[in-house]
């Protein structure tokens, strides 16, 4: 059935590292691939998304492309602040009109 | 402009008793989707409503119903808690369902404890 995988936390970094955060999923077809937020106290944002094959969604210096060989869209930051200390949840359109999430990934970023 | 407002923010119930979670979607959104988010079970689909009707159901049981009103305003009820209910419940609009393809708008969550 419909699922995403993405990579356990909490990820720890120091305030300007690089972030990789990874997600696969499987799914019918080609759905739409998000990434989105959430800080503490919280509901989720969408950061970015993908509709189609190859597409790379942006925002807020976060980037992940749309790899259908590898159904994978990772989510990547070249240089983090600590006010990017959240979770992080890869998701994809599933059957029936829902999302299907993964199961988040906490973001720890320290000074 | 106003973005997807739930109320209450937080709510404590006793076990037994029913609960009503209110949604007021992005105006001109007519699409609303419900979600419960636990520490166990991750993120998980309720329901969606789009004109006043249930167009899609998760694998819940049946003490959750929801419906929508006119004006797209969505509730949700659970009927009978139970301690595994305790959750966050999230809403999300979206214009329409096409729309929903690239992505809702969720709200901040009603954070719902079961004692």
């Amino acid at each position: 059935g419909d699922s995403v995988t993405q990579m356990e936390g909490p990820v720890t970094l120091s305030e300007e590292a690089f972030l990789t955060i990874n997600c696969t999923y499987t799914a019918t077809g080609y759905p739409s691939l998000f990434w989105y937020v959430q800080y503490p106290g919280e509901g989720l944002q969408l950061l970015l998304k993908a509709t189609k094959a190859d597409d790379k969604g942006s925002n807020k210096g976060f980037e992940a492309t749309y790899r259908k060989e590898t159904t994978s869209f990772h989510l990547e930051k070249g240089s983090v602040q600590v006010s990017d200390s959240a979770v992080y949840f890869c998701a994809h359109w599933g059957g029936f009109q829902k999302l299907v999430f993964g199961t988040g990934t906490r973001l720890l970023v320290s000074p | 402009k106003a973005g997807v407002t739930q109320t209450p923010r937080y709510l404590i119930k006793t076990r037994g008793q029913q609960v009503t979670l209110s949604c007021s979607p992005i105006s001109g959104h007519r699409s609303v989707s419900w979600y419960q988010q636990t520490p166990g079970q991750g993120l998980q689909f309720l329901f969606e409503y789009f004109s006043e009707t249930q167009r899609n159901k998760g694998n819940f049981p049946g003490r959750f119903s929801g419906r929508q009103f006119s004006n797209s305003r969505s509730e949700m009820n659970v009927s009978t808690l139970e301690l595994g209910d305790s959750a966050l419940y999230l809403c999300a609009s979206s214009l329409t369902r096409r729309e929903q393809n690239y992505g809702y708008t969720f709200g901040s969550g009603t954070r719902l404890t079961v004692v």
